[in-house]
């Protein structure tokens, strides 16, 4: 079974600051690892995943994360952040054992970006 | 190519009812998932569909609630007898069988149970 910590359930920052976002998660097995965003009232968009390789990914706007296997993290972080990144962040992971590819989540980090 | 479609959008039922939700996954894509969001959490697996069959149902309920992804048309999640507590976004997700560990969400239907 896995399970997915996301540390900080509200993240206020001023434009163009930086900001990280924290994910632990919990796993018997190897995993695959996603952070979502959400904005309001409106579904899930894949933000970035970790699948192999490179343990640095990074998505067309701006964020990346870093896969630390020994710290059993998945941060998500941006240098410089926008009015527009104010949403809801949500980490999850899968098992890489096939059966099932159900995503676990974590509650969820809300960046509120302030001008 | 169109995303995941859900409806509807938003759902309001009485207590004792029934609601049923809709999602035609992406074209091409044979899996379906559905998630639960109660306010405050995250996402809940409920339930993962192929075509025609249950592959993982652990997450739902034992009672009340069913699903099913017809050979032909949408994925249907059903709910029974709606109570307050089944209040929530539900939220369908599906993948291609090449790349199963990578699902994409609907916008998500909202069901609001008086």
């Amino acid at each position: 079974a896995q399970s997915v910590t996301q540390l900080d359930s509200q993240v206020p920052v001023f434009e163009e600051a930086p900001v990280e976002l924290r994910c632990n998660y919990s796993s018997s097995v190897s995993v695959y690892l996603f952070w979502y965003v959400q904005y309001p009232n409106q579904g899930l968009q894949l933000l970035l995943k970790y699948l192999s390789g490179s343990t640095l990914v990074e998505s067309i706007n701006g964020f990346e994360a870093e896969f630390n296997k020994s710290q059993t993290s998945f941060h998500l972080r941006k240098p410089s952040v926008h009015i527009s990144d104010t949403a809801e962040y949500f980490c999850a992971v899968s098992s890489t054992q096939g059966g099932s590819e159900k995503l676990v989540f974590g509650k969820g980090t809300k960046l509120t970006v302030n001008p | 190519n169109a995303g995941v479609m859900q409806n509807p959008r938003h759902l309001v039922r009485r207590r004792g009812q029934e609601a049923r939700l809709r999602c035609s996954p992406m074209k091409g894509h044979s899996h379906v998932y559905w998630y639960r969001q109660l306010p405050e959490e995250g996402l809940k697996f409920m339930v993962y569909l192929q075509k025609e069959n249950i592959i993982d149902e652990s997450g739902m309920p034992k009672e009340r609630f069913s699903a099913e992804f017809p050979k032909e048309g949408p994925s249907i999640l059903r709910i029974q007898q709606v109570v307050r507590g089944d209040s929530a976004a539900y939220f369908c997700a599906s993948s291609p069988l090449e790349a199963l560990e990578t699902q994409y969400f609907g916008p998500g239907t909202r069901l609001l149970v008086l």
